[in-house]
């Protein structure tokens, strides 16, 4: 099973900060098959970023991907008031198909 | 639009069972593998099951093999997950999530509102 570490568990940042949040897998896999995705509070989870480092439809370029073997990387450029969620990253290429813990984006 | 929607949540005891459905609408259901995640109260995302489109091939997440059962109808655009034998560490929100395509693992484009399931005495 691929675990996926991710860092920090919180991270507390004002509005127009960067944000950056990482993704550490215990072994390489397929393709850079990882995902990226956000949560609110009662809500499903949203899918940001495929393929490492692809957007998903009607996602802001403010939100970013990269990374390849075991690393890897999500980018909220400035943050917007609506982005204040908790992240997760996905690893898809094997199974089980495995989720980090999540990284939860708070309002300093 | 692309709209899942699970029903089939409730309380129910240790060792019962419990059938989850997802009604899907808004594009092809037969052409899409399909997932379930499930989220146990304040915790993480836990990928449970996945069907491929025809529903010929099913993996499952090790906790639950031979005790969930996932399946589909095509023809009423409905995936189900048939859950057994159920236990504490089951309760949790299950989601239903679509495939990014037919076969073979991807990512989850879509999402429904998730379902309730709480296995308490």
């Amino acid at each position: 099973e691929i675990v996926l570490t991710q860092s920090p568990g919180t991270l507390s940042l004002s509005p127009g900060e960067r944000a950056t949040l990482s993704c550490r897998a215990s072994q390489s896999f397929s393709s850079n098959y990882l995902a990226w995705y956000q949560q609110k509070p009662g809500q499903a989870p949203r899918l940001l970023i495929y393929g490492a480092s692809s957007r998903a439809t009607g996602i802001p370029d403010r939100f970013s991907g990269s990374g390849s073997g075991t690393d890897f990387t999500l980018t909220i450029s400035r943050l917007e008031p609506e982005d204040f969620a908790v992240y997760y990253c996905q690893q898809y290429g094997s199974s089980p198909l495995t989720f980090g813990q999540g990284t939860k984006v708070e309002i300093k | 639009q692309v709209n899942l929607v699970e029903s089939g949540g409730g309380v129910v005891q240790p060792g019962t069972s419990l059938r989850l459905s997802c009604a899907a609408s808004g594009f092809t259901f037969s052409s899409y593998g399909m997932h379930w995640v499930r989220q146990a109260p304040g915790k993480g995302l836990e990928w449970v099951a996945f069907i491929w489109y025809d529903g010929t091939n099913k993996v499952y997440e090790d906790s639950v093999k031979g005790r969930f059962t996932i399946s589909r109808d095509n023809s009423k655009n409905t995936l189900y997950l048939q859950m057994n034998s159920l236990r504490a560490e089951d309760t949790a929100v299950y989601y239903c999530a679509r495939n990014n395509h037919y076969d073979g693992f991807g990512y989850h484009d879509y999402w429904g509102q998730g379902t309730l399931v709480t296995v308490s005495s």
